[in-house]
Formats: C-alpha cells, sequence, structure tokens
C-alpha cells in the first residue's frame, strides 16, 4: 500500500524554468492538497481539490498553478520558477473535506531548490 | 482568519515527560490534531480531539479546552525515538474547512 506518493524527490531549477510536480493517492480519497514547509513556517497549504474536478486557492497560491487530473492524481505546476519557491513541497490527501475527516496522509516530499 | 501558536523548541531528557502547548485562534474547528515529523520525513499523524478532554493512545496524550483555545500533546516515557518536530492543526471552518498547521515545535530528547 503506496499512500501518497510524490515525485520527483529533489529538484534544482533554474530561474524561470518551469516544473510539474506529481503526486497519486491510492487510498480513493475525495480530497488533495499542496503544502509548501519553509523553516519556522510550518506548512502552508498552496492549493487544494475538495474532490475530483475542483481546485481552490489556499494560503499561498501565487506562482503556482494546480490539475486534479483524476480521483487519484494532482499536480502542481511552477510556471516561472523563483528563488522565493524554494522549498519542500508535500502532497496530502483526505477522505473528504467533512466533520468526520480528521487525517491527512502526507508524501515524502519534494525539496526543490532554485537558483 | 486563523492563527495557531506553538513554542519553538523543547528540550528533555530520556524517560521523562514533557508537554507541547498550542493556543489557536480561530471563529471556527471541527476539532485539533497533532503530528510528528522526523528530519527529512512527512508529517504523519499522532491523534486528534473533537471534544473537550483528553484523549490517550500509548505514550501519547493529547487535550483539547474550546473555552480556553488551548490543547496539548503529552509525551511520557520520552524515548530517544521520539526527537522530531511536532505541529498542531485544524479543521479551519472559515478556511474552507482545510488543514490549517502550527509552526512546528522541535523537540530534542537527550540521553
Amino acid at each position: 500500500n503506496a499512500g501518497v506518493t510524490q515525485t520527483p524527490k529533489f529538484q534544482v531549477l533554474k530561474t524561470g524554468q518551469s516544473m510539474t510536480l506529481q503526486c497519486a493517492q491510492d487510498m480513493n480519497h475525495n480530497s488533495m492538497y499542496w503544502y509548501r514547509q519553509d523553516p519556522g513556517m510550518g506548512l502552508r497549504l498552496i492549493y487544494y481539490s475538495a474532490s475530483e474536478g475542483t481546485t481552490d486557492k489556499g494560503e499561498v497560491p501565487n506562482g503556482y498553478n494546480v490539475s486534479r487530473l483524476n480521483k487519484r492524481e494532482f499536480s502542481l505546476r511552477l510556471e516561472s520558477a523563483a528563488p522565493s519557491q524554494t522549498s519542500v513541497y508535500f502532497c496530502a490527501s483526505s477522505e473528504a473535506l467533512t466533520r468526520v475527516d480528521t487525517e491527512a496522509f502526507f508524501g515524502q516530499g519534494t525539496r526543490l531548490t532554485v537558483v | 482568519g486563523q492563527s495557531l501558536e506553538q513554542p519553538s523548541e523543547v528540550t528533555a531528557v530520556e524517560g521523562a515527560i514533557v508537554q507541547i502547548n498550542c493556543t489557536y485562534q480561530t471563529s471556527g474547528f471541527y476539532g485539533l490534531s497533532w503530528y510528528q515529523q522526523h528530519d527529512g520525513g512527512a508529517p504523519t499523524f499522532l491523534s486528534y480531539n473533537a471534544l473537550d478532554g483528553l484523549e490517550e493512545t500509548g505514550r501519547f496524550s493529547s487535550f483539547l479546552s474550546r473555552s480556553d483555545s488551548y490543547g496539548y500533546l503529552l509525551l511520557q516515557e520520552l524515548q530517544m525515538k521520539d526527537s522530531a518536530s511536532y505541529f498542531c492543526a485544524v479543521r479551519d471552518l472559515n478556511y474552507g474547512q482545510n488543514f490549517v498547521f502550527g509552526p512546528g515545535t522541535r523537540l530534542s530528547v537527550l540521553p
């Protein structure tokens, strides 16, 4: 049981380059999320998808786009990378954004450096 | 809006008990969760408090008081492997019901 799988695990980009971070979950979850983690700032929500076919902005969406490709997959795209986007990116999923949904499951993270 | 506060660092010795506090400011949420994250790893779920009171899971306990906007994670019989960062989180009704995380507390367990 793989859970949440992210690719790649590490990436170095030059300023202005673009890339897509891939995420897939095999738990039949409805909701998926992208967070970034910077030292001392916890996990900040970039975008989320409450269910297949919907996406919404989170706390820090500028410079990013997302695609909920199907129920399993949720990708994050950086169109023109900037050094400020150097961070660790986590994809997560949960059953659904309802009262009974109490746990988020995280992928292993993508460590992105923009030079 | 939402805001969670935690101490940035806590240090304790093996075998001791440590409490990590979390205060929050939100006008509505479903419950308070705790996650553990080892260096280089992913956050993993530890506990969830939907109601006020204490929830116990082995060596870990979590407490919530909605009237005080406060919760804590209690770790007993500390082991070296408990050295990690601990995050409190709420499902914030004013934020699309999303999981909102605190800044994290780094726990160092000394021999």
